[in-house]
């Protein structure tokens, strides 16, 4: 059965530095993803989205990588600053318009 | 900026208890979502709503659960009996496309099941 009350993975950077948050999905169908932070008691916050037609996306300060061969997606966060503290989730949509969320990914940024 | 409410922000109900959860979607979105969060684990899809259906449900959406658009501005998420289990956040979503494109989420109701 599934475990209760999951371990994230965490990364603390300094401020000013990048960070890399890395995410695995499942399904090789998938054919849209899309990055939220989700903060303390709020809801999941659009960040960036990628279809699988490619395999890089810019926005401001974020970056999307999606590498299909291994199902492997990234986000790059530059010049991160303490209100990008949060939980960062992936979310596949896989065929039949459902999105499945990643476990998260907890950053801490040190001023 | 146009975003998605939820009332109540944290419902406490008996065990076995009718709860109903409110959503107003984004005005102009057709596409409607509900998922759920236990705390600590991860947010999980229940079911999608358009022109008045379900679109997609998953195995967690059963008989307990309904949804309704009773009016032009209210998405509902209704648990007819609710099981200790069934405390969670969850989280009401709205879209102004069909299939994949970015979902504007709310803020989130805290059901709490005694």
């Amino acid at each position: 059965g599934e475990s209760v009350g999951l371990h994230l993975p965490t990364l603390s950077v300094q401020e000013g530095d990048n960070s890399i948050i890395n995410c695995a999905y499942s399904n090789s169908a998938s054919d849209y993803f899309i990055w939220y932070k989700q903060e303390s008691g709020k809801g999941p916050q659009f960040i960036i989205d990628i279809r699988s037609n490619m395999d890089k996306r810019q926005g401001q300060r974020v970056t999307v990588l999606l590498n299909k061969t291994v199902k492997h997606l990234s986000l790059q966060i530059a010049a991160t600053q303490p209100g990008d503290s949060a939980v960062y989730f992936c979310a596949e949509n896989k065929p039949g318009n459902q999105f499945y969320f990643g476990t998260g990914t907890s950053l801490t940024v040190i001023p | 900026e146009p975003e998605v409410t939820q009332t109540p922000s944290h419902q406490v109900t008996q065990m076995g208890q009718e709860v109903i959860l409110r959503c107003v979607p984004i005005s102009n979105h057709l596409y409607f979502y509900w998922y759920r969060q236990i705390l600590g684990q991860k947010v999980e899809f229940l079911v999608s709503f358009y022109n008045n259906e379900i679109s997609e449900k998953s195995e967690i959406f059963d008989d307990q659960f309904s949804v309704e658009r009773p009016d032009g501005s209210n998405f509902t998420l209704k648990i007819r009996s609710t099981k200790l289990e069934d405390s969670a956040m969850y989280f009401c979503a709205s879209s102004g496309a069909p299939g994949p494109h970015e979902q504007f989420f709310g803020p989130g109701t805290r059901l709490t099941v005694l």
